[in-house]
């Protein structure tokens, strides 16, 4: 079974501090993709690495992918009220049926 | 907005009720999912269908039972449930099933609550 532990849970800051997310397996998975979801929303795709060491950026949002495609992190910088919300990372399933397997989630507070 | 609404948004049910939750995409997809998302627990996928075939049933109770009778409309009836089950219950959509990297596009989610 793959599963992926996402840290930390919850995460209150300060405007303008930074942070990182991870998100790690025992399992090589084809993609990991980082969804944004806000109350009373679905999730919503922030962006999908592919390549082991991929590093994509997203404004002040820098994502990676492990060398070994098991892991992965989410950097924000000078973090926003704005940035509030749940943080979920997902593992394409290396059957490439398309299936998603999600993490636990954590919930981003950013206090102006 | 992400081309994917579910209805209803709310829903409070007894356990005896028996309801129907609907999704549709206006995406032009062919891939349709529906999850369970839990307090504290990852998202759970329930049921995955591709052109309008399932083609995954993640060993959820029989008391969940999904329809999908076209591609954009999917659907998911519900009857006796348990306390337990209340949830955010998403939709989702995309291109295809077979692609690692495809998008899923949520629908913002029915929140059911089982008294």
């Amino acid at each position: 079974t793959q599963l992926l532990e996402q840290s930390p849970q919850f995460l209150s800051i300060q405007e303008g501090e930074n942070l990182t997310v991870y998100c790690n397996s025992s399992s090589v998975f084809s993609s990991l993709q980082w969804y944004r979801q806000e109350p009373g929303e679905g999730p919503v795709l922030l962006v999908t690495v592919v390549t082991g060491g991929e590093v994509k950026k997203l404004k002040r949002l820098t994502f990676q992918f492990g060398d070994a495609r098991k892991d992965s992190s989410l950097h924000i910088t000078a973090a926003q009220p704005g940035d509030t919300g749940l943080y979920l990372c997902a593992g394409a399933s290396s059957s490439n049926t398309g299936k998603l397997i999600f993490g636990q989630g954590t919930t981003l507070q950013v206090k102006p | 907005e992400t081309g994917v609404t579910q209805t209803p948004r709310h829903l409070v049910m007894g356990m005896t009720n028996k309801k129907s939750l609907k999704c549709e995409q206006h995406l032009g997809h062919n891939a349709m999912y529906w999850y369970k998302q839990s307090a504290k627990k990852p998202l759970e996928l329930m049921f995955v269908y591709s052109l309008e075939e399932r083609v995954e049933n993640n060993s959820v109770p029989s008391r969940f039972s999904p329809e999908c009778p076209n591609s954009s409309h999917l659907f998911l009836h519900l009857h006796t449930l348990q306390p337990e089950d209340s949830a955010l219950y998403l939709c989702a959509s995309s291109r295809l099933t077979s692609g690692a990297t495809d998008t899923q596009y949520f629908g913002p989610g029915t929140r059911l609550t089982v008294l």
